[in-house]
């Protein structure tokens, strides 16, 4: 597809299990971005990834949190260990990196994680 | 570090009238871009309308317009003839221009319901 995808859409787990979230970005796009959106509250950036380069991972809110990207296309973003107010959507975005002008960031359509 | 404020969680308008999103932001920076989102229950992220802050005239796209003051670190959006499909979160984002990661900072979102 022409988009950025994100599976699964939904994820619902139990309190204590690790899951894995995974995002395709644009073929093409060489930068990478995780944000998670909580009840309430906006988005929140959790990590990103540009090319070669060592990621961003400023924003991992905990270790129980971690992402990678292999082959500089698909990511994965796992938790382990999952914890109630994990409950949020993750949105997974991609955009080329330009030195002028702005990086248009193309979201998807996200996961939502349920933790019971 | 950049802030991104959202006064309004909820507003509601009638089909056909005009609304004006607040957002207001805080930098110390003096090039970025500006951005608003919209988010219907679908989830997918979609952009609205974006402002390089070193230009002075204001964006347009189509009904959709901001008033941006940059003394001021004020960004709104104007919603003209609102519709029914304009009913969605809509969310303000700030982007830092130059190297480093191109993360969005994002307000936490007002929701929209245009009203038949």
């Amino acid at each position: 597809g022409a988009g950025v995808s994100q599976s699964p859409s939904n994820k619902v787990t139990e309190k204590g299990k690790d899951v894995e979230l995974r995002c395709d970005p644009i073929s093409g796009h060489t930068a990478l971005y995780w944000y998670r959106q909580s009840l309430g509250q906006g988005l929140e950036f959790l990590i990103y990834f540009q090319g070669n380069s060592a990621p961003d991972k400023s924003g991992l809110p905990s270790d129980r949190f971690s992402a990678e990207r292999t082959g500089g296309s698909v990511s994965t973003l796992t938790i382990q260990r999952t914890q109630q107010e994990d409950s949020a959507v993750y949105l997974c975005a991609s955009s080329l990196v330009r030195a002028s002008g702005y990086n248009e960031q193309f979201f998807g359509p996200g996961t939502r994680l349920t933790v019971l | 570090a950049q802030t991104v404020t959202q006064s309004q969680p909820e507003m509601s308008v009638q089909e056909a009238e005009t609304v004006t999103l607040s957002c207001t932001y805080d930098t110390s920076e003096n090039n970025y871009y500006l951005f608003w989102y919209k988010q219907p229950p679908s989830r997918q992220m979609i952009l609205v309308i974006r402002q390089e802050a070193y230009k002075q005239q204001n964006a347009t796209e189509n009904r959709f317009s901001v008033n941006f003051q940059k003394a001021a670190k004020s960004f709104s959006l104007k919603i003209s003839d609102s519709q029914l499909g304009d009913t969605a979160m809509y969310f303000c984002a700030f982007m830092k221009h130059g190297s480093g990661t191109y993360k969005y900072i994002f307000g936490t979102g007002t929701r929209l319901k245009v009203l038949a």
